[in-house]
């Protein structure tokens, strides 16, 4: 079963828009969750994570607001760039340092601009 | 000067043949992974190691084997490569929290 899903599974705005991407999991035991961004031939690069303590966690114009009862957390990109066309992942561990950091992904959301 | 590299970065393969693919990390973790990434699907984890000697099964390793030979180096084996074996594949390092990917394999087996 998926245990981590993502949505939409593509998604396209306008140059300097705010993009929303979502992501939900069923797995209690997850408290890690790890955005990776991923251009094409390349491999997946870590983008911005958060834990599980936390609601919300910013990098510049990436943000993180996650929801624990919901099991669900977003990704924001204020003011949409060009460079920012990739396929974003979200993925979901157990706490670091409990002894695995077994990731389990999403099936990630294509994200482009209109041009 | 990257921290995760794997060779070869293209293949292309002939059903029942035999298949290597290398990874190499400098970034001293002790945990080592490999996934295939298909349309659809995303990343699935093959299989993994804590350290040198040690191999794990993954969520999908029908297949395909692993070695680690060393703290550096993890390969996967594809023994009897078959077309449904036609992916992309990722190797990637870390110990507690996120992992690291090397470039990536593009694999075709005819």
């Amino acid at each position: 079963q998926q245990q981590v899903r993502q949505s939409p599974q593509s998604l396209t705005v306008w140059e300097g828009e705010t993009a929303i991407l979502n992501c939900s999991y069923e797995n209690s035991a997850f408290d890690y969750f790890p955005w990776y961004q991923q251009f094409p031939g390349e491999g997946p690069a870590l983008l911005i994570s958060i834990l599980s303590v936390s609601n919300k966690k910013e990098d510049g114009r990436f943000t993180i607001f996650f929801n624990k009862r919901e099991k669900k957390l977003s990704l924001h990109i204020a003011d949409s760039q060009p460079g920012d066309s990739a396929t974003y992942f979200c993925a979901a561990s157990a706490l670091p340092g409990t002894g695995s950091n077994r990731l389990t992904f999403g099936k990630g959301t294509k994200f482009s601009l209109i041009p | 000067e990257a921290a995760v590299t794997q060779s070869p970065r293209n293949k292309v393969a002939v059903t029942g043949g035999k298949v290597t693919l290398s990874c190499n990390q400098t970034n001293n973790h002790n945990n080592m992974y490999w996934y295939r990434q298909d349309t659809g699907h995303g990343l699935r984890l093959i299989h993994y190691s804590y350290g040198a000697g040690s191999t794990e099964k993954g969520d999908i390793p029908d297949g395909y084997k692993a070695s680690r030979p060393s703290q550096e180096n993890f390969s996967l084996i594809l023994e009897l490569a078959t077309p449904s074996q036609t992916s992309v594949y990722f190797c990637a390092s870390g110990d507690e929290g996120p992992q690291f990917f090397g470039p990536g394999t593009r694999l075709t087996v005819l």
